[in-house]
């Protein structure tokens, strides 16, 4: 089965540094998303991204954070200036189509620690 | 009030139990439901759909009851592989396919 792959699995930060997580989607998707899981909580939405453009974000999702697509295969996020609370397990997700019933394939996540 | 409520469990069973997982959602515009599995520090995986009739994939059966906002997830026959956390997820009307709203998750352990 194609796979949503994710770099690098585990990322360690001072607060206040920049940080970018990595995803190469698969390659026929055309939607991508950014989910986060703070340790014990919840999988949280992000922002979902599509045609060059942010369709939808959430609230967690502030001028701090920022996606882009850079190339043809990577999908990015962007923390700029990152806080202690910003330590999650951050998941990139893809999917072929936005039917409210198509199935998301999720990466196996980057583990992003702020110290 | 939360908008996806489940047990936390842990729910220990012994191998070849049946289990069953209950999650209420508290947005009435709700439209598609999911059972999604995720393993200890894993991504989550998608299970099965939940339809509005209710339906099986071999020992898993998952029900919906929109009048009561309600979704069930039996589990026959329970593996040790089956250990794991199962998350009840709900897309709402009129959000993007990828705005899912997770459950915090029941946590199933199986024993031998």
């Amino acid at each position: 089965e194609p796979e949503v792959t994710q770099t690098p699995s585990h990322q360690v930060t001072q607060m206040g540094q920049e940080v970018i997580l990595r995803c190469v989607p698969i390659s026929n998707h055309l939607y991508f998303y950014w989910y986060r899981q703070i340790l014990g909580q919840k999988v949280e939405f992000l922002v979902s991204f599509y045609n060059n453009e942010i369709s939808e974000k959430s609230e967690i999702f502030d001028d701090q954070f920022s996606v882009e697509r850079p190339d043809g295969s990577n999908f990015t996020l962007k923390i700029r200036s990152t806080k202690l609370e910003d330590s999650a397990m951050y998941f990139c997700a893809s999917s072929t189509y936005s039917d409210s019933n198509e199935k998301l394939f999720f990466g196996s996540g980057t583990q992003l620690s702020v110290l | 009030r939360k908008e996806v409520e489940q047990d936390p469990g842990p729910f220990n069973v012994p191998e070849g139990a049946t289990v069953a997982f209950n999650c209420t959602y508290s947005n009435s515009a709700s439209q598609s439901f999911f059972w999604y599995r995720q393993d200890c520090r894993k991504e989550p995986k998608l299970l099965m759909s939940v339809y509005s009739s209710g339906n099986e994939d071999g020992r898993f059966t998952a029900q919906l009851n929109r009048a009561s906002q309600y979704i069930s997830l039996l589990i026959r026959d329970s593996k040790l592989s089956d250990s794991a956390t199962y998350l009840c997820v709900v897309n709402i009307y009129g959000g993007s396919q990828g705005n899912l709203i997770f459950g915090k998750g029941t946590k199933l352990s199986v024993k031998p």
